[in-house]
């Protein structure tokens, strides 16, 4: 079984300014790993995945995470953020090769840009 | 641009009525899911369903049921609506590839009253 763990609930941060969302997973198979954006009023939009390969991936919005297999983390980051990616993000986990499609999510983090 | 196409995205319903809440995604993927998303809860997985005709229960099933006549089609039936399933439900779907990812439909926000 897999868990997803998102650290912090709610994270503000000033324009401009780097910002980390932490997220650890636990599991007993080699999963893969994403990161989601849901926007007020809609869906979830994948923003990046970790497959295998390079540990550093990057994704849209300029967005980037680091997978560390050592700490099971996936944190996302971004240098420099923006008014508009006021959002949620979650974190999930599927497994890679066995244990059926199902992907478990995190709990998400509010993500509040302010000017 | 491919996508996945919820019915609804405001819907308000009377306590005790059937309601109908239809996906339909153009991507000719196999896996389709229901979750609904409350505050401080994130996603909870409703059910799924690996091919046409077939569904699995997912982690929240009561009061719910679903059908997949269609490969493209999901459909997610609430058989007597109650307040407590007033909630965002989003539907996605992903192909046998794990390594996809999902993609959600915008959203259906129900309101039992």
């Amino acid at each position: 079984a897999q868990s997803v763990t998102q650290l912090d609930s709610q994270v503000p941060v000033f324009e401009e300014a780097p910002v980390e969302l932490r997220c650890n997973y636990s599991s007993s198979v080699s999963v893969y790993l994403f990161w989601y954006v849901q926007y007020p009023n809609q869906g979830l939009q994948l923003l990046l995945k970790y497959l295998s390969g390079s540990t550093l991936v990057k994704g849209i919005n300029g967005f980037e995470a680091e997978f560390n297999k050592s700490q099971t983390s996936f944190h996302l980051r971004k240098p420099s953020v923006h008014i508009s990616d006021t959002a949620e993000y979650f974190c999930a986990v599927s497994p890679s090769n066995t244990g059926g499609f199902k992907t478990i999510f995190g709990a998400g983090t509010r993500l509040f840009v302010k000017a | 641009d491919v996508k996945v196409t919820q019915s609804s995205r405001y819907l308000v319903k009377r306590t005790g009525e059937k309601v109908f809440l239809e996906c339909v995604q153009d991507m000719d993927h196999e896996n389709m899911f229901w979750y609904r998303q409350d505050p401080g809860l994130g996603l909870r997985l409703i059910y799924f369903s690996y091919d046409v005709k077939m569904k699995e229960k997912g982690d929240i099933p009561e009061g719910y049921s679903v059908s997949r006549e269609k490969k493209e089609r999901f459909s997610l039936i609430l058989e007597s609506a109650s307040t407590n399933q007033t909630s965002m439900y989003l539907c996605a779907s992903t192909p046998r590839d794990r390594g996809y990812g999902y993609t959600f439909g915008s959203g259906t926000r129900l309101t039992v009253v």
